[in-house]
Parts: structure tokens; sequence; C-alpha cells
């Protein structure tokens, strides 16, 4: 099972707006409405921000938000800031039972 | 508050085994399927193996299977990674986490929770 797709790395401004993608295949993201987002920050455990696609647990702030179209899932950050500059993974289920992560993508708060 | 605290990581040679643990604490641990996912250095995050709350189902990623077994405790609130067979590749943070939110596709749900990683290096 090879890895999801994001690009390597996206940047913005403060109080901007970024996105990053998620591209996978019909055997997974295309399949599946079964999409999580994690933040981690250095030497720190990972973090739930979206799940089922688009669904934020509480305590996540309302400024991330997720969507899917066909093999492509993404994350949106609006009004950036500068904490949540770091490492964000997406991650699909893959059927049989597995899950497939992202490659990863660094966001930097320019 | 979930706790969940991994241990066992260190160095080890190729080819030798090892197994690693994860103690879990403020929630009923019985009732969670619960997973391993790995990093390696500098890499992105790989999702290793899950079992189910009672520990009847098992299932590995492909790059473990046949080498690595995930067990649990319940009485113990312990899971486990038994590791044979080690490679350089398997070098990595491992992580347990807990997930939550399963259905009948077999999707075991997100993981929710997660505990602050334990080191293996593979290496001579």
């Amino acid at each position: 099972q090879s890895a999801l797709t994001q690009p390597r790395s996206v940047s913005g401004s403060p109080g901007q707006s970024v996105s990053i993608s998620c591209t996978g295949t019909s055997s997974d993201v295309g399949t599946y409405n079964y999409v999580s987002w994690y933040q981690q920050h250095p030497g720190k455990a990972p973090k739930l921000m979206i799940y089922d696609v688009s669904k934020r647990p509480s305590g996540v702030p309302d400024r991330f938000s997720g969507s899917k179209s066909g093999n492509t899932a993404s994350l949106t950050i609006s009004g950036l800031q500068a904490e949540d500059e770091t490492d964000y993974y997406c991650c699909s289920y893959a059927g049989s039972y597995t899950y497939v992560f992202g490659s990863g993508t660094k966001v930097t708060v320019l | 508050q979930v706790q969940l605290v991994e241990s066992g990581g260190g160095v080890v040679q190729p080819g030798r085994p090892l197994g690693l643990f994860c103690a879990a604490s403020g929630f009923s641990f019985s009732s969670y399927a619960m997973h391993w996912v790995r990093q390696a250095p500098g890499e992105g995050l790989e999702w290793v193996a899950v079992i189910s709350d009672v520990g009847t189902n098992k299932y590995y990623a492909d790059s473990v299977k046949g080498r690595f077994t995930i067990s649990r405790d319940n009485s113990k609130s312990t899971l486990y990674l038994q590791m044979n067979s080690l490679r350089a590749e398997d070098t990595a943070v491992y992580y347990c986490a807990r997930s939550v939110g399963y259905d009948s596709n077999g999707y075991w749900g997100r993981f929710d929770s997660w505990g602050q990683g334990t080191l293996l290096t593979v290496s001579s």
C-alpha cells in the first residue's frame, strides 16, 4: 500500500488560508469517507484535527476544515496563525481492516 | 484522562527480536481497538497493526506481516508488539494509538489518542 500523496510544503501569511491536498486512489480515499487529518509538532505525538473527511473533534478550532472530491481530500486552515506552523498528515481507511497515511506536509507561516 | 505510555525501545541488531509495550490508563481499555503506528526518523507516519477490543482480530501492514505480532492483555490494560527478524528499515519511533468510531465496513475508526512513542533503532 503506497502512501497518500501530499505536497511537501505549503505556506501562507498570518490570517490567510492554506489548503493541503491528499491524493489517494479508488481503493482508499476515493471509496471511503474515512479520511482523517493529524497535526504533529516536532518531537510530539500526532493530534487528531479532522475525521470522517470533515468532522472536527471537540477542542479543535473551526479554522480547520476538511473536504473530499474523488480521490483527493483536502485540509484547509483559515485565518492562519503562528501556532499552526508544523507538520500535517492525512490518513485514509484502505479496506481490509488497514490504513494508509499521507507523506506529510509542512505548513510554514510567513 | 486518557494516557498511553510506550516502552521497550532501544538498539537491537538486525535479525534479532524485540518487544514493545504500551500501558493504558484513564479509560476502559477493553472497549477499544488499539493500533501501532511508526515513524522513521525524518519520515512520515506508517500504520503497522491493529488488534480488536477483545483481541480476537489482528491485522498488519504488508511491511511487517509475518514478522510482527500484536497482542493485548486487557486485565493489565497493556498492548504489546512482538517484533522478530528486525531490519534496518524498522528503525522508527513506535506509537500506540486508540481508535474510536468502528463500523461494520471494517473501519476501526480514527486515532483519537496517542502515546509519546518509543524509539527502536535496528543497527549492527
